[in-house]
């Protein structure tokens, strides 16, 4: 099967721009989880849908962040406008629909806000 | 709050040598716990679980974890470690109190075998 995809794999952006990060998970896994890693600390939650709905989204860090997943398939981070600590790498997993699924991880996206 | 903690930044350990790799959390209610492996510039993949029952699970890449209630750890271990087994590793353990899916990772812990 087909894991799960990031693209861009890269960005690199000026403060007050704005990325939009792209996320294709397993086809059939209705959760789909985005989660965020900076210079090298805790891989940190963002936010959870199941199918098309937000089930959580506590570790948004503000408006700045946006976040859809449109029909249920693939999903979208926006970023805007973009701050310099918004840098990291930014990981999308998608899982089955049980509580004891394992995360299948895409690669990441790297971004870098100068 | 539900939270993991890897006390080592890096472990070094000679090839063949046995590994241990620590991991500690702090959960309300049954832990779900979780092992994840990081090679560069790729994604997390899952190594093993521990759900209920034995307290040593095994996992891919011939790792296995003990999981200790007492001391609220869940160690991961390879009793002869190969160079190709350098990454980075990543505890985690899920948030019962959510729904079930949020999963709380810790900062990572760098393994490095020397031939």
């Amino acid at each position: 099967e087909a894991g799960v995809t990031q693209f861009p794999s890269h960005s690199v952006i000026e403060k007050g721009q704005t990325v939009t990060l792209r996320c294709d998970p397993i086809s059939g896994h209705d959760n789909l989880y985005w989660y965020r890693r900076v210079m090298g600390k805790e891989i940190k939650f963002l936010l959870h849908f199941v199918k098309e709905s937000k089930q959580d989204e506590s570790g948004m860090p503000n408006n700045r962040f946006l976040a859809e997943r449109t029909g249920g398939t693939y999903s979208t981070l926006k970023v805007q406008p973009a701050e310099l600590e918004d840098s990291g790498v930014y990981f999308c997993a998608s899982s089955q629909g049980t509580e004891n699924s394992p995360l299948h991880f895409g690669n990441g996206t790297r971004l870098t806000v100068t | 709050a539900q939270s993991v903690a890897q006390p080592e930044d890096q472990v070094n350990v000679a090839e063949g040598n046995p590994l241990t790799v620590k991991c500690t959390y702090s959960v309300s209610g049954n832990p779900y716990l979780f092992w994840y492996v990081q090679y560069p510039n790729r994604g997390l993949q899952f190594l093993l679980k521990y759900i209920t029952g034995d307290n040593l699970v095994k996992g891919s890449y011939g790792f296995e974890a003990e999981f200790n209630k007492s001391q609220t750890s869940f160690h991961l271990k390879k009793p002869s470690a190969l160079v190709s087994d350098s990454a980075l590793y990543f505890c985690a353990v899920r948030d019962m109190n959510t729904g079930g899916f949020k999963t709380i990772f810790g900062a990572g812990t760098r393994l490095f075998v020397k031939a």
